[in-house]
């Protein structure tokens, strides 16, 4: 079964650090572009970051430019988002998403379930 | 403030047409392939349409997307009470280097 399940989520003070890590299974993950989506409580989807499937090229949100960094281990079929300075509007369910059709880069066709970052003191 | 926008709600009743929009400009939805994307509530989004008009493998053909300009939209047609949820539109945007998502049409059948 194609699955991405997120971990690493938690309470976090303001200017703290988390690591997200998403673990693939059921596919080749080291042939995929993957990304991080959130989502605040109640709110709508914001894209987070993008990673290409050699891990070369990586794009960020301005929200999170110089903030967070997202990287990925192809031989542990792992992605990850390491979150510094947390802010307390970064509080949101954070989604790693594949993005799985060729040519359509923002195609992202498996979702994780989530994992829910609190940050407040 | 979302860059894409989407009307906040839209409904109708089981069998009717509807349509959701998503407006955005030139860098955005003007230069690049649109998607749609469906939140059934307590859930993670699940892709609908793909390059303004595709659809993935088991989305049903009720649901159609076109583009025209700097506007897009999704048609869902022959409406049921489970497409009750939340649509977003997303596009990348050639002038923020990223991807953006509209915020949202949270869809009710009546």
């Amino acid at each position: 079964e194609v699955q991405l399940v997120e971990s690493g989520g938690g309470l976090a003070q303001p200017g703290g650090s988390l690591r997200l890590s998403c673990a693939a299974s059921g596919f080749t993950f080291s042939s995929y572009e993957m990304n991080w989506v959130r989502q605040a409580p109640g709110k709508g989807l914001e894209w987070v970051s993008y990673i290409s499937s050699g891990g070369t090229t990586i794009y960020y949100a301005d929200s999170v430019k110089g903030r967070f960094t997202i990287s990925r281990d192809n031989a542990k079929n792992s992605l990850y988002l390491q979150m510094n300075s947390l802010r307390a509007e970064d509080t949101a369910l954070y989604y790693c998403a594949r993005a799985g059709i060729p040519a359509a880069r923002w195609a992202f066709d498996i979702w994780g379930q989530g994992t829910m970052v609190t940050v407040s003191s | 403030q979302s860059v894409l926008t989407q009307p906040p709600s839209a409904s109708g009743t089981p069998g009717q047409r509807v349509t959701i929009s998503c407006s955005g400009s030139n860098s955005n939805v003007g230069s690049n392939y649109v998607y749609w994307f469906q939140q059934l509530p307590g859930t993670a989004p699940k892709l609908l349409i793909y390059s303004n008009n595709q659809r993935p493998s088991g989305v049903p053909d009720r649901f159609s997307g076109s583009k025209s300009g700097t506007s897009a939209s999704l048609a869902i047609s022959g409406l049921r009470s489970e497409d009750e949820a939340d649509y977003y539109c997303a596009a990348w945007d050639d002038s923020l280097s990223g991807v953006l998502f509209g915020g949202g049409t949270k869809l009710t059948v009546l």
